[in-house]
Order: structure tokens, then sequence, then C-alpha cells
């Protein structure tokens, strides 16, 4: 099926740890993001990448990094983990014009 | 800075309408959407409309836009149990993603 694949769907870490969440997508769209959603708060952009290429920081990006490996993937990374990024993280990409995002099913994290 | 104020939950008896209501203060919006999140899975777009409409309707949906008051409503008729879901407002100044802003959510729960 079409669409935007994240793994793993979920994951525990202790404080400290890191880990990288993978995503990918077979819509050809050049735009991808990560977004993280906690209770209350609606979704808060991390990263984009507007391109193959470039990436740049969204509204929460302390803690992150990214990396758009090439049109298909865009991956996020946490260094050192911490309780406050425990959430649920979704990657999406976009169609141009409209601006519909297309989401993944999302990645559940919880830090310990 | 920008917002989009949501009430968090709606009760309805199956069969009524529902009318999830949205508030945004950015009165250069020009995209707004209606997304629609099921349990365990990411957003999915329900419609969208330009700061120029008043109006739109597809099937049993009809978004309301109150572009002086700042206010958009969803409408969903004959409200069935399928229905029950997270419903996020959006807004953004241009197709962008990167420059949109999402509401927190409005839970709707459907009675029998």
């Amino acid at each position: 099926n079409a669409g935007v694949t994240q793994t793993p769907k979920f994951q525990v870490l202790k404080t400290g740890q890191s880990m990288t969440l993978q995503c990918a997508q077979d819509m050809n769209h050049n735009s991808m993001y990560w977004y993280r959603q906690d209770p209350g708060m609606g979704l808060r952009l991390i990263y984009y990448s507007a391109s193959e290429g470039t990436t740049d920081k969204g509204e929460v990006p302390n803690g992150y990094n990214v990396s758009r490996l090439n049109k298909r993937e865009f991956s996020l990374r946490l260094e050192s983990a911490a309780p406050s990024q425990t959430s649920v993280y979704f990657c999406a990409t976009q169609i141009p014009n409209t601006g519909e995002l297309f989401f993944g099913e999302g990645s559940r994290l919880t830090v310990l | 800075g920008e917002d989009v104020e949501q009430s968090l939950f709606l009760s309805v008896r199956e069969g009524d309408s529902s009318v999830i209501n949205c508030t945004y203060t950015d009165s250069s919006s020009t995209y707004l959407y209606w997304y629609k999140q099921e349990p365990g899975a990411g957003l999915q777009l329900l419609t969208y409309i330009f700061s120029n409409m008043d109006m739109k309707q597809d099937q049993r949906l009809t978004v309301l836009l109150n572009k002086k008051d700042k206010h958009l409503s969803l409408r969903i008729a004959d409200t069935q149990t399928g229905d029950s879901a997270i419903y996020f407002c959006a807004e953004s100044k241009d197709s962008s993603a990167s420059k949109i802003i999402f509401g927190s959510g409005t839970r709707l729960s459907i009675r029998p």
C-alpha cells in the first residue's frame, strides 16, 4: 500500500539512551515532516525537510536531529533521551498546492 | 504568536448532528483544515477550505467559515459510531506544512 511507513511502532528507552525513528514514503513527495503529539497539545512540528538534502527546525527541535537520507527516507534521532521526550511521534509527507499532509501511523516512545 | 483553540470533548447521540468549533487568531490564515484521528492511527485530512470561501459541503460534512470572527466549524450530519475520533482544526498562511498550526483536538464520543 502506498503511504508513509514508520518504525518502530513502540519503543521504551532509559534516560540517556539514543535511538532513531525511521520514516519512509513511496508517494514521491518532496516535503517530509516530523511531529510530536502530546495530550491536550495537538501536534507540534519538530523538524521538516522541504526537499532532499535540506532540513529545517520546527517549533520544538531541541534534543532531536534529523537526516534526509534520500527522497524516500527521513529519520529522527534522539541522542540522549529524556523523560520529556515521551510522546507519540508522527512522520508526514505533503501534497504540494493544497498543503494536505499524509501521516504515518505513529511511533509511541516512552522514556523512563 | 498564532493560536488555534478547540474544546477538548464533545458527546452526541447517534443520529444527531455534531458541531465541532474552532477559533484561530491569525487573520492572514489562508488554508483551514479539518483532520480526523482514529485510535492508534495518524491524522487523516477530512476537508479543507480556503479563506475566500464561506462554506464547503461534502456528503455528511459541512464546513462553515466566519472570517470576521476567525471561527471555523465542522458539522457532521447523522453522526455514526464510526465518527468517534479526535478532530483537529488547523490553519496556515500558505500551503507549506511548516506553517500549519494545529489545535489541541476535540474528542467526539457517540452515545447510543
